[in-house]
């Protein structure tokens, strides 16, 4: 069983660009979670989606923007990025909403 | 709102010495309890969890029991190793429906270092 994968690893943008983070979801899980990671803090929820819908966002501004697929893999777009931006980026799938949560590896994104 | 309270790190510790971090939540209602652990440069990994009052969750040597009247779920292990050594997250999730969709909400990480 393939579990939650992230991509890029790492990246490096500068103020103003735009980014797209993806995740891939575990085998049968139909609900994507992303949170972010700002350095020695706990993760902090963006959004979710389940079956393509947004399902609950967190409290971060429009330009964080995310998509789901028909097979579940899922994007993070932001946009205007701030230096306040870089953080790690987590993806966490599950088999439904309400279900526990398995994690990706992250993708760190410096914002310059 | 919900929120979580870890203990302040970092805590360091010896090889085989017995570990407890201190966690405990505000939520209104019953939520379940998690403890992710975070080694360095990874995601977080799911440690253990409960689901409801006095249920105690164990995994690799590691135990929490949730305790409502409390609002505790404290993380203890016996003898740690130094293969232990990682950031180790406290986190609280509502059941889904209305406004939770079942999010984490976590506490701001302890860092726990064991030495041979």
């Amino acid at each position: 069983e393939t579990g939650v994968t992230q991509s890029p690893t790492h990246l490096i943008k500068t103020r103003g660009q735009q980014v797209t983070l993806r995740c891939s979801s575990q085998s049968g899980h139909n609900t994507v979670s992303w949170y972010q990671q700002a350095l020695g803090q706990g993760p902090q929820f963006i959004f979710q989606y389940y079956r393509e819908e947004e399902n609950g966002r967190g409290n971060f501004p429009p330009r964080f923007s995310g998509l789901q697929f028909p097979n579940y893999s899922s994007e993070l777009n932001v946009n205007a990025l701030e230096l306040d931006d870089s953080a790690l980026y987590l993806c966490a799938s599950s088999l439904k909403a309400g279900e526990t949560q398995y994690f990706g590896p992250g993708t760190r994104l410096l914002v310059l | 709102g919900n929120s979580v309270t870890q203990m302040e790190g970092p805590v360091t510790l010896s090889e085989e010495a017995f570990l407890t971090i201190n966690c405990t939540y505000t939520a209104t209602g019953y939520p379940s309890l998690f403890w992710y652990v975070q080694y360095p440069g990874e995601g977080l990994q799911l440690l253990l969890k409960a689901t409801k009052a006095d249920d105690k969750g164990s995994n690799k040597g590691f135990e929490a029991t949730y305790r409502k009247e409390t609002t505790s779920f404290h993380l203890e292990k016996g003898s740690v190793q130094v293969s232990d050594s990682a950031v180790y997250f406290c986190a609280l999730r509502m059941e889904a429906g209305g406004t939770s969709y079942g999010k984490l909400t976590f506490g701001q990480g302890t860092i726990l270092t064991v030495h041979p």
